[in-house]
C-alpha cells in the first residue's frame, strides 16, 4: 500500500510504557485523522488536523496526545494507558479539510492493533 | 435515529447469490452517505460518496441507493464472488455532528 501507511502494525504495551503510533500519507492532501475501533463498535474520531493544525479533539484523555509536524505526517504518542485503550487505531487523510460539505473521502491506513497488559 | 445503524450485522451468501444490505441515519441536517469496503487486515476502501435523495451510484457488480428523507441507505452486490468477503461501513456526515459517524458495518462472506 502506498496511499497511507501506519506503523507499527501491531503493538503491546504495558500500562506504564510510552509509544507512539505513525502516520504516513503520499497523496498530498491537507487534512489528517486519527481514529479509534474498540471490538464490536463502530470507528469513533479522536482528532482531525488541517493544514498541521489541530481542529477537532473528540474528548480524548490526555494519555493519547497527537503530533501533526507536516502534512505528510501524523503521530499519535502513547502514555499510561489502560486496558480498555486496546483498541484498532486507524488513521486517514482526506484532500480539504473536514467541515465543509462532508462529502470528502478519506482514505484509510490499515490501522495498529494495540494491546495493553 | 441518532446513530447510523447498519443490518444485519453479517451475511452468509453462496458464490452468484445477489444481496443487500440497509444502513440508517439520521435524517436532520444531513450531508452526505458514504459507504467504505473493508478487507480483514487491509485499509477500508471507499465506495461510493452519495449527497442527494434518490442518489444511485454503481461501482461494477455493486450499487447504493439513497433515501434522505427516510434516512436510509441500500448496498446491492449483484452475482457475489468470493472477493466481495469483507465488511461493508456506511458513514453519514450531518451539519449537527460535522465529522463522519460510522456505523458497526455488516460483515459479508461469500462461499463457493
Amino acid at each position: 500500500e502506498t496511499g497511507v501507511t501506519q506503523t507499527p502494525r501491531h503493538l503491546v504495551m504495558g500500562m506504564t510504557n510510552k509509544k507512539s503510533l505513525k502516520c504516513e500519507q503520499h497523496l498530498g492532501h491537507n487534512a489528517m485523522y486519527w481514529y479509534k475501533q474498540s471490538a464490536k463498535k463502530p470507528l469513533e474520531l479522536m482528532f482531525v488536523y488541517s493544514l498541521e493544525e489541530r481542529v477537532e479533539n473528540n474528548s480524548v484523555p490526555s494519555r493519547f496526545s497527537p503530533e501533526c509536524p507536516n502534512s505528510s505526517h501524523l503521530f499519535l504518542h502513547l502514555h499510561t494507558l489502560q486496558p480498555e485503550d486496546s483498541a484498532l487505531y486507524l488513521c486517514a487523510s482526506s484532500q480539504t479539510p473536514p467541515g465543509t460539505s462532508g462529502r470528502e473521502t478519506q482514505y484509510f491506513g490499515p490501522g495498529t492493533r494495540l494491546l495493553v497488559l | 435515529i441518532l446513530n447510523v445503524e447498519q443490518s444485519p450485522q453479517s451475511l452468509h451468501v453462496q458464490e452468484g447469490d445477489s444481496t443487500n444490505f440497509t444502513c440508517s441515519f439520521p435524517s436532520s441536517n444531513f450531508y452526505a452517505l458514504h459507504w467504505y469496503r473493508w478487507e480483514t487486515a487491509k485499509s477500508p476502501e471507499a465506495l461510493f460518496v452519495m449527497t442527494l435523495n434518490g442518489d444511485e451510484k454503481k461501482k461494477g457488480r455493486i450499487s447504493a441507493t439513497l433515501n434522505t428523507k427516510e434516512g436510509y441507505s441500500y448496498l446491492y452486490i449483484k452475482g457475489s464472488q468470493p472477493e466481495d468477503s469483507a465488511t461493508y461501513l456506511c458513514a453519514s456526515y450531518t451539519g449537527t455532528a460535522s465529522k463522519l459517524t460510522f456505523g458497526t458495518g455488516t460483515r459479508l462472506q461469500v462461499t463457493l
